[in-house]
Protein backbone atom coordinates (compact mmCIF):
# COMPACT_ATOMS: atom_id res chain seq x y z
CA UNK A 1 0.00 0.00 0.00
CA UNK A 2 1.18 3.21 -0.59
CA UNK A 3 1.53 5.85 1.91
CA UNK A 4 1.15 9.11 1.31
CA UNK A 5 2.78 11.79 3.87
CA UNK A 6 1.13 15.29 4.06
CA UNK A 7 2.75 18.73 5.59
CA UNK A 8 2.22 20.44 7.24
CA UNK A 9 -0.80 19.47 9.60
CA UNK A 10 -2.22 22.35 10.18
CA UNK A 11 -1.15 25.93 7.89
CA UNK A 12 -2.00 28.88 9.26
CA UNK A 13 -2.17 31.70 7.08
CA UNK A 14 -3.71 35.37 6.40
CA UNK A 15 -6.29 35.79 3.07
CA UNK A 16 -4.30 36.92 0.35
CA UNK A 17 -1.33 35.01 1.69
CA UNK A 18 0.59 32.56 -0.17
CA UNK A 19 -0.31 28.78 0.46
CA UNK A 20 1.89 25.99 0.05
CA UNK A 21 1.16 21.98 0.62
CA UNK A 22 2.93 19.17 0.18
CA UNK A 23 2.18 15.60 -0.10
CA UNK A 24 5.01 12.71 0.03
CA UNK A 25 4.79 9.37 -1.44
CA UNK A 26 6.02 6.01 -0.32
CA UNK A 27 7.17 5.19 -3.72
CA UNK A 28 6.80 7.14 -6.99
CA UNK A 29 3.22 7.05 -8.06
CA UNK A 30 4.28 8.81 -11.54
CA UNK A 31 2.06 11.22 -12.37
CA UNK A 32 -0.89 9.88 -11.21
CA UNK A 33 -1.58 12.41 -7.98
CA UNK A 34 -4.69 14.17 -7.30
CA UNK A 35 -6.08 16.84 -4.82
CA UNK A 36 -9.33 17.08 -3.21
CA UNK A 37 -10.81 20.32 -1.35
CA UNK A 38 -13.08 19.36 2.16
CA UNK A 39 -15.09 21.93 3.54
CA UNK A 40 -16.59 20.78 7.17
CA UNK A 41 -19.90 19.36 6.71
CA UNK A 42 -19.05 18.79 3.24
CA UNK A 43 -17.90 16.01 0.46
CA UNK A 44 -14.45 16.44 -1.00
CA UNK A 45 -14.69 18.49 -3.95
CA UNK A 46 -12.12 17.29 -6.83
CA UNK A 47 -9.16 20.36 -7.25
CA UNK A 48 -6.26 19.22 -9.56
CA UNK A 49 -5.68 15.71 -11.60
CA UNK A 50 -2.86 14.18 -12.76
CA UNK A 51 -0.53 16.91 -10.49
CA UNK A 52 -1.20 20.44 -12.31
CA UNK A 53 -4.80 20.24 -14.54
CA UNK A 54 -7.17 21.61 -12.62
CA UNK A 55 -10.83 20.48 -12.73
CA UNK A 56 -13.45 22.61 -14.57
CA UNK A 57 -14.48 25.14 -12.10
CA UNK A 58 -11.26 25.51 -10.28
CA UNK A 59 -9.67 29.20 -9.73
CA UNK A 60 -6.70 29.66 -11.43
CA UNK A 61 -4.82 30.53 -7.63
CA UNK A 62 -4.81 26.86 -7.21
CA UNK A 63 -1.95 25.32 -9.24
CA UNK A 64 0.06 21.76 -8.41
CA UNK A 65 3.29 20.50 -9.29
CA UNK A 66 5.85 17.68 -8.96
CA UNK A 67 6.35 14.22 -9.95
CA UNK A 68 7.74 10.41 -8.95
CA UNK A 69 7.29 10.93 -4.48
CA UNK A 70 6.81 14.56 -3.79
CA UNK A 71 4.18 16.83 -4.80
CA UNK A 72 3.08 20.11 -3.98
CA UNK A 73 -0.56 22.30 -4.32
CA UNK A 74 -0.09 26.12 -4.12
CA UNK A 75 -2.92 28.30 -3.63
CA UNK A 76 -1.13 32.03 -5.13
CA UNK A 77 -3.10 34.15 -2.79
CA UNK A 78 -5.92 32.78 -0.14
CA UNK A 79 -9.52 33.98 -0.36
CA UNK A 80 -11.57 33.22 2.39
CA UNK A 81 -13.61 30.08 1.09
CA UNK A 82 -10.56 28.84 0.86
CA UNK A 83 -9.47 27.69 4.05
CA UNK A 84 -10.73 23.87 4.21
CA UNK A 85 -8.63 20.93 4.58
CA UNK A 86 -6.93 19.38 1.53
CA UNK A 87 -6.01 15.70 0.47
CA UNK A 88 -4.16 14.05 -1.95
CA UNK A 89 -4.94 10.62 -3.12
CA UNK A 90 -2.86 8.77 -5.29
CA UNK A 91 -4.79 6.05 -8.02
CA UNK A 92 -1.52 4.49 -9.10
CA UNK A 93 -2.24 1.06 -7.86
CA UNK A 94 -4.99 -0.49 -5.25
CA UNK A 95 -5.69 0.16 -2.90
CA UNK A 96 -6.12 3.97 -3.88
CA UNK A 97 -4.79 6.07 -1.05
CA UNK A 98 -5.52 9.71 0.83
CA UNK A 99 -2.98 11.34 2.51
CA UNK A 100 -4.22 12.59 6.30
CA UNK A 101 -4.69 15.79 5.08
CA UNK A 102 -3.56 19.92 5.79
CA UNK A 103 -5.62 22.21 7.54
CA UNK A 104 -5.80 25.17 6.62
CA UNK A 105 -6.67 27.59 8.99
CA UNK A 106 -7.44 31.67 8.92
CA UNK A 107 -4.69 33.03 11.08
CA UNK B 1 -27.05 17.71 -13.31
CA UNK B 2 -24.82 15.07 -11.82
CA UNK B 3 -26.03 13.69 -8.43
CA UNK B 4 -25.20 10.97 -6.04
CA UNK B 5 -27.63 10.63 -2.70
CA UNK B 6 -26.58 8.15 -0.32
CA UNK B 7 -29.03 6.66 2.15
CA UNK B 8 -29.22 3.92 4.62
CA UNK B 9 -26.71 4.28 7.42
CA UNK B 10 -27.85 4.26 10.78
CA UNK B 11 -27.35 2.62 14.21
CA UNK B 12 -26.09 -1.27 14.32
CA UNK B 13 -24.79 -3.33 16.93
CA UNK B 14 -21.61 -5.34 15.97
CA UNK B 15 -22.05 -8.16 14.21
CA UNK B 16 -25.00 -6.59 12.41
CA UNK B 17 -25.53 -5.26 9.04
CA UNK B 18 -26.55 -2.34 6.68
CA UNK B 19 -26.92 -1.69 3.11
CA UNK B 20 -26.09 1.34 1.85
CA UNK B 21 -27.64 2.83 -1.17
CA UNK B 22 -26.54 5.42 -3.72
CA UNK B 23 -29.03 6.86 -6.03
CA UNK B 24 -27.34 8.77 -9.28
CA UNK B 25 -29.06 10.99 -11.72
CA UNK B 26 -27.59 13.13 -14.73
CA UNK B 27 -25.77 10.38 -15.57
CA UNK B 28 -25.63 6.17 -15.96
CA UNK B 29 -23.92 4.59 -13.34
CA UNK B 30 -23.32 1.33 -15.66
CA UNK B 31 -20.86 4.35 -17.89
CA UNK B 32 -18.48 4.83 -14.92
CA UNK B 33 -16.19 3.30 -12.11
CA UNK B 34 -18.33 3.72 -8.96
CA UNK B 35 -16.82 4.06 -5.32
CA UNK B 36 -17.48 3.83 -1.86
CA UNK B 37 -14.79 5.90 0.39
CA UNK B 38 -15.48 6.56 3.93
CA UNK B 39 -14.42 8.97 6.52
CA UNK B 40 -14.37 8.82 10.11
CA UNK B 41 -15.10 11.61 11.80
CA UNK B 42 -12.04 13.95 12.02
CA UNK B 43 -9.84 11.59 10.03
CA UNK B 44 -8.70 10.87 6.53
CA UNK B 45 -10.67 9.74 3.28
CA UNK B 46 -10.41 5.52 3.16
CA UNK B 47 -11.04 3.64 -0.06
CA UNK B 48 -13.56 0.63 0.41
CA UNK B 49 -14.61 -0.31 -2.83
CA UNK B 50 -15.17 -0.11 -6.62
CA UNK B 51 -17.55 -1.51 -9.26
CA UNK B 52 -16.52 -1.27 -12.88
CA UNK B 53 -18.60 -0.63 -16.09
CA UNK B 54 -18.43 -4.35 -16.80
CA UNK B 55 -19.52 -5.21 -13.42
CA UNK B 56 -15.85 -5.75 -12.45
CA UNK B 57 -15.63 -5.50 -8.50
CA UNK B 58 -12.78 -4.73 -6.10
CA UNK B 59 -12.35 -4.49 -2.33
CA UNK B 60 -10.09 -2.95 0.50
CA UNK B 61 -8.72 -5.76 2.48
CA UNK B 62 -10.02 -4.49 5.28
CA UNK B 63 -13.62 -4.76 4.54
CA UNK B 64 -12.55 -8.23 1.98
CA UNK B 65 -15.72 -10.96 2.39
CA UNK B 66 -17.59 -8.46 4.77
CA UNK B 67 -18.85 -6.10 2.56
CA UNK B 68 -20.69 -6.40 -1.70
CA UNK B 69 -20.74 -3.85 -3.96
CA UNK B 70 -23.54 -4.38 -6.57
CA UNK B 71 -25.55 -1.98 -9.14
CA UNK B 72 -28.93 -1.77 -10.49
CA UNK B 73 -28.64 -0.60 -13.59
CA UNK B 74 -32.62 -0.26 -14.15
CA UNK B 75 -32.73 2.12 -10.82
CA UNK B 76 -29.38 3.78 -11.78
CA UNK B 77 -28.49 3.26 -8.20
CA UNK B 78 -25.29 1.59 -6.36
CA UNK B 79 -25.54 -0.56 -2.95
CA UNK B 80 -22.86 -1.59 -0.95
CA UNK B 81 -23.82 -4.67 1.42
CA UNK B 82 -22.17 -3.99 4.69
CA UNK B 83 -22.15 -7.50 7.03
CA UNK B 84 -20.77 -8.47 10.21
CA UNK B 85 -20.16 -4.91 11.31
CA UNK B 86 -17.33 -3.71 13.45
CA UNK B 87 -16.65 -0.61 15.56
CA UNK B 88 -13.90 0.18 13.19
CA UNK B 89 -16.35 0.17 10.22
CA UNK B 90 -18.20 3.56 12.33
CA UNK B 91 -17.39 6.18 9.48
CA UNK B 92 -19.57 8.53 6.98
CA UNK B 93 -19.54 6.70 3.69
CA UNK B 94 -19.72 8.31 0.50
CA UNK B 95 -20.34 7.25 -3.12
CA UNK B 96 -18.66 8.75 -5.74
CA UNK B 97 -18.06 8.90 -9.56
CA UNK B 98 -14.63 7.69 -10.89
CA UNK B 99 -13.94 10.14 -14.34
CA UNK B 100 -11.31 8.95 -16.58
CA UNK B 101 -11.90 12.81 -18.09
CA UNK B 102 -9.60 13.40 -14.92
CA UNK B 103 -7.65 10.90 -15.00
CA UNK B 104 -10.05 8.74 -13.05
CA UNK B 105 -10.43 11.10 -10.15
CA UNK B 106 -13.12 11.26 -8.54
CA UNK B 107 -15.59 14.12 -9.71
CA UNK B 108 -18.62 14.10 -8.03
CA UNK B 109 -19.64 12.48 -4.22
CA UNK B 110 -22.42 12.20 -2.29
CA UNK B 111 -23.23 13.79 0.63
CA UNK B 112 -22.74 10.89 2.65
CA UNK B 113 -24.38 8.68 5.05
CA UNK B 114 -23.28 7.87 8.91
CA UNK B 115 -23.00 4.28 9.85
CA UNK B 116 -22.29 3.95 13.56
CA UNK B 117 -21.36 0.30 15.08
CA UNK B 118 -21.89 0.60 18.62
CA UNK B 119 -23.82 -1.58 21.44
Amino acid sequence: EIMLTQSPATLSLSPGERATLSCRASESVLNQLVWYQQKRGQAPRLLIYDVSNRATGIPARFSGSGSATDFTLTISSLEPEDFAVYYCQQRITWPLTFGQGTRLDIK
Amino acid sequence: EVQLVESGGGLVQPGGSLRLSCAASGFSVNNYDMDWVRQITGESLEWVSGIRPGGETIYADSVKGRFTISRENGKNSVYLQMNTLRAGDTAVYYCARRNWNYGGAYDFWGQGTLVTVSS
